[in-house]
């Protein structure tokens, strides 16, 4: 069936450092993908979205790239600091609506 | 505004119990959701609404009621609690399917 996956499950760099985390996506007609981030104990908290007739988008410290043509999402997170530390998922919007979300990538920033 | 709010925040049940998970937004959110989040996983979608009186099935509906009877509510009903049904349950909500959702902090069910 139509899923959204990541590549890695977990990521470590370095206190400064950027990171990229990596999303592929399955279902071509998706056509709203959305990153969160979420702490243990809490809730998915929104990071960013992107709408499928773009190809960037940018927030503080937080930038999206979506590849349409191999169905490939990705977050870069600029200067990381040991605050990003948290598991991050994409999500994209699939037919009648629904947000169906990835497995998810742990980030562990060193210091 | 509280923004999605989730009660109760813990439940223990015995199983074959039954149960209503409340979720309310005072945010007039046309859309909301209910996901499931086992352990080291992802978040499954259960049941989720486009608005009052209409309710669709996601990922993993078996075993779930929902009705949306006010833009306000959303309760997730298991009819009969089963092990398997351990987990987290969070209830989001946005304006539309293509907004960012907001997610109320999530119910740690444990059906013994």
């Amino acid at each position: 069936g139509e899923s959204v996956g990541l590549h890695l499950p977990t990521l470590s760099v370095q206190e400064g450092d950027n990171s990229i985390i990596n999303c592929a996506y399955s279902n071509s007609a998706s056509d709203y993908f959305i990153w969160y981030k979420q702490e243990s104990g809490k809730g998915p908290q929104f990071i960013i979205d992107i709408r499928s007739n773009m190809d960037k988008r940018q927030g503080q410290r937080v930038t999206v790239l979506l590849n349409k043509t191999v169905k490939h999402l990705s977050l870069q997170i600029a200067a990381t600091q040991p605050g990003d530390s948290a598991v991050y998922f994409c999500a994209d919007r699939q037919q009648g609506g629904k947000l169906i979300f990835g497995q998810g990538t742990e980030l562990s920033v060193k210091p | 505004n509280a923004g999605v709010t989730q009660t109760p925040k813990f439940q223990v049940l015995k199983t074959g119990q039954s149960m209503t998970l409340q979720c309310a937004q005072d945010m007039n959110h046309e859309y909301m959701s209910w996901y499931r989040q086992d352990p080291g996983m992802g978040l499954r979608l259960i049941h989720y609404s486009v608005g009052a009186g209409i309710t669709d099935q996601g990922e993993v509906p078996n075993g779930y009621n929902v009705s949306r009877s006010t833009t306000e509510d959303f309760p997730l009903r298991l009819l009969s609690a089963a092990p398997s049904q351990t987990s987290v349950y969070f209830c989001a909500s946005s304006f539309g399917t293509n907004q960012p959702q907001h997610f109320g902090d999530g119910t740690r069910l444990s059906i013994l």
